[in-house]
């Protein structure tokens, strides 16, 4: 069975610290992808990346950073000097046949 | 560009009575997925349809049905609704170009209330 856990239920920063949210998965297959996503207070969800099983390179966009290990099933995710509106819940999720979410973090950045 | 459609915005329901959500997209893309959100939970996946004319089951499908008659359109249909039926729903949609499993754009969800 397919299951992504996000242990952190909630996370409280100050604004420029640095945090990492992270995802373990479980699959059977060997063919899948890791999805991160965000839903700030507003509602909406807004995709941040996709990695497919194969390729483990971590990746760098801005302040946002990912790091997938296949040994650990984990693929944390890591925002340096965050903001305030970087507040918002963080959804992780893992797609073979369907798509399973974790039950997401809840990040607060305080001013 | 609109993206995704959701309608009603929100809705308080009865128990026992029957409702349609609707989700439209305009953005072409073959597959589109039904999700309730409850707190603590995540997102689960209710339904899918990978293309036209084609539907399947998701982690929780239970009381609920889907049709999808042509590529833009995806309603999501209660029976006979049951307060556990209280969610946020989001439908979302994904390209299937390349055969991979791309990002999902989502909807701006529908709030259902059933009392």
């Amino acid at each position: 069975a397919q299951k992504v856990t996000q242990a952190q239920t909630e996370i409280s920063v100050v604004e420029k610290e640095d945090v990492t949210l992270d995802c373990v998965y479980e699959t059977r297959d060997t063919t899948y992808y890791l999805f991160w996503y965000k839903q700030p207070p507003s509602g909406e969800l807004v995709f941040l990346i996709r990695r497919n099983s194969f390729d483990e390179q971590n990746e760098i966009s801005g302040r946002y950073s990912w790091n997938f290990q296949k040994s650990t099933s984990s693929f944390n995710f890591t925002i340096t000097a965050s903001q305030v509106v970087d507040s918002a819940v963080y959804f992780c999720a893992l797609r073979n046949n369907d798509m399973r979410f974790g039950a997401g973090t809840r990040l607060t950045v305080k001013p | 560009t609109a993206g995704i459609t959701q309608a009603p915005t929100s809705q308080i329901l009865a128990a026992g009575r029957s409702m349609t959500l609707r989700c439209t997209q305009d953005m072409r893309h073959n597959a589109m997925y039904w999700y309730r959100q409850d707190l603590g939970l995540g997102l689960r996946l209710i339904h899918y349809s990978n293309t036209a004319g084609t539907t399947g089951k998701g982690e929780v499908p239970d009381g609920y049905s889907v049709s999808r008659a042509n590529t833009d359109d995806f309603p999501l249909t209660l029976a006979s609704a049951v307060p556990s039926q209280t969610s946020v729903y989001f439908c979302a949609s994904s390209s299937t170009s390349g055969g991979a499993y791309n990002e999902q754009f989502f909807g701006p969800g529908t709030r259902l209330t059933v009392l």
